[in-house]
Formats: structure tokens, C-alpha cells, sequence
């Protein structure tokens, strides 16, 4: 039901790299607006991890990165550790608002 | 590092009036170069962005819960108030405030500080 559509889930094991998928359509992604991505631990707030595509906010590690094309974008994570075990979402813009997936719960094995 | 803080009844009954309230602390509400912001979680549904506001009271609102959706800032007391009228079960959701990094425009809006969210549930 979310416009962006992600992966329910993904997996991988300690230093591995994982990546998480973000699929839009012409009126979002593939109208060339920006993705951005959020990281979120239940119960706590959840957190800007990327920015703008592929930007990462000061202190978030270099093992997270982003990439677009076309409509579809991708969160990328080098090195798995078990601190990343969380869910994911990515969110950009339909020329109304704001649109967000319906997340990834990542599994560190 | 701003703060962001959700408060507000857990429980609301249906076709009451749902009310939260966002307090900010670590920086300043009438800081330049942000807006505030409500998103809200639906059990399966997702992440629905509602609306967000400049703190001179400007707002804008999803199209989809325009009818129904206040938002307001008090910036003496660093806090954002949201109003969501005759609510039903559909509007069960864990609700978030969060901050907006202006950037450029519009398209470009992300959200860099978020709340821990608070849980409302819409049941008799």
C-alpha cells in the first residue's frame, strides 16, 4: 500500500554487504526527485542515514551509501554488524507531498 | 542536537478529536531554514507523511487529511500542537513529529531529527 515499494526483508551475515531496494514510478523517483533514507530501531526515533540521494549526514558511517536510476534507488551496507540490525525506509517527493516505503527489516545473521 | 518529544492521550474514542503535542529542545523552533512536521506509522499501512508548518503558523497539509488536520506552534514554549478531527479506527498510528532541513525547495525536503513517537490507539 505504500507508494514506494521496498523488500519486506533482506539478510546478511556479519561483514557482509547488503543492499535494500526502493522501486517509485514516474511520479516520484522517476521524475527526478531526490530519495532519501532512514534507518529506525522500534521504539526509538528514527534516523536520517541518507540524504539527497547519496549524501551522508556528519557521523553516519561511510558503510552506508545510496544510489538512484531511473525509478528506483538503493541503500547499500558494507560490512554488516549486528548494530545494524533495523528497519529501513526510504521517502522522496510525488510533486503533492512526501512519500515513504513500506520499509525493510534488516537481519544480521 | 535538537530534541523532539510527542505527548498526548494514548486513547482517543471515535469521532473525537486526536491531540499531540511536540516539544523541541536543543534548538530553537524559530531557527532559520526549518519546518516542523507530523508523520504518523500505520500498523500495516505505513509511514503517511500529515503536514508540516514554518513556525510564523504557515502551513501545508496532506490533500488527503486536509479536512480534518490543525497544526499550530507555540514558539514561547518550543512546542508544535497537531489536531486531527472525527477520527476512526483508521487513524490508529504511532505519530511522529520531526524536523525539516529546508533545502532548495520542496522536492528536496528530507526529515533530519525525528521523535520517538507516540502510540494513539482510536477505539471506544
Amino acid at each position: 500500500q505504500s507508494v514506494l515499494t521496498q523488500p519486506p526483508s533482506v539478510s546478511g551475515a556479519p561483514g557482509q554487504r547488503v543492499t535494500i531496494s526502493c522501486t517509485g514510478s514516474s511520479s516520484n523517483i522517476g521524475a527526478g526527485y531526490d530519495v532519501h533514507w532512514y534507518q529506525h530501531l522500534p521504539g526509538t526515533a528514527p534516523k536520517l542515514l541518507i540524504f539527497g540521494n547519496n549524501n551522508r549526514p556528519s557521523g553516519v558511517s561511510d558503510r552506508f551509501s545510496g544510489s538512484k536510476s531511473g525509478t528506483s534507488a538503493s541503500l547499500a551496507i558494507t560490512g554488516l554488524q549486528a548494530e545494524d540490525e533495523a528497519d529501513y525506509y526510504c521517502q522522496s517527493y510525488d510533486g503533492s507531498g512526501w512519500v515513504f516505503g513500506g520499509g525493510t527489516k534488516l537481519t544480521v545473521l | 542536537q535538537v530534541q523532539l518529544q510527542e505527548s498526548g492521550p494514548g486513547l482517543v474514542k471515535p469521532s473525537q478529536t486526536l491531540s499531540l503535542t511536540c516539544s523541541v529542545s536543543g534548538g530553537s523552533i524559530s531557527g532559520g531554514g526549518y519546518l516542523w512536521s507530523w508523520i504518523r506509522q500505520h500498523p500495516v499501512k505505513g509511514l503517511e507523511w500529515i503536514g508540516y508548518m514554518h513556525h510564523s503558523g504557515s502551513t501545508y497539509y496532506n490533500p488527503s487529511l486536509k479536512s480534518r488536520v490543525t497544526m499550530s506552534v507555540d514558539t514561547s514554549q518550543q512546542q508544535l500542537s497537531l489536531q486531527l478531527r472525527s477520527v476512526t479506527a483508521a487513524d490508529t498510528a504511532v505519530y511522529y513529529c520531526a524536523r525539516i532541513l529546508r533545502v532548495f525547495g520542496p522536492s528536496k525536503y528530507f526529515f533530519d531529527n525525528w521523535g520517538q513517537g507516540t502510540l494513539v490507539t482510536v477505539s471506544s
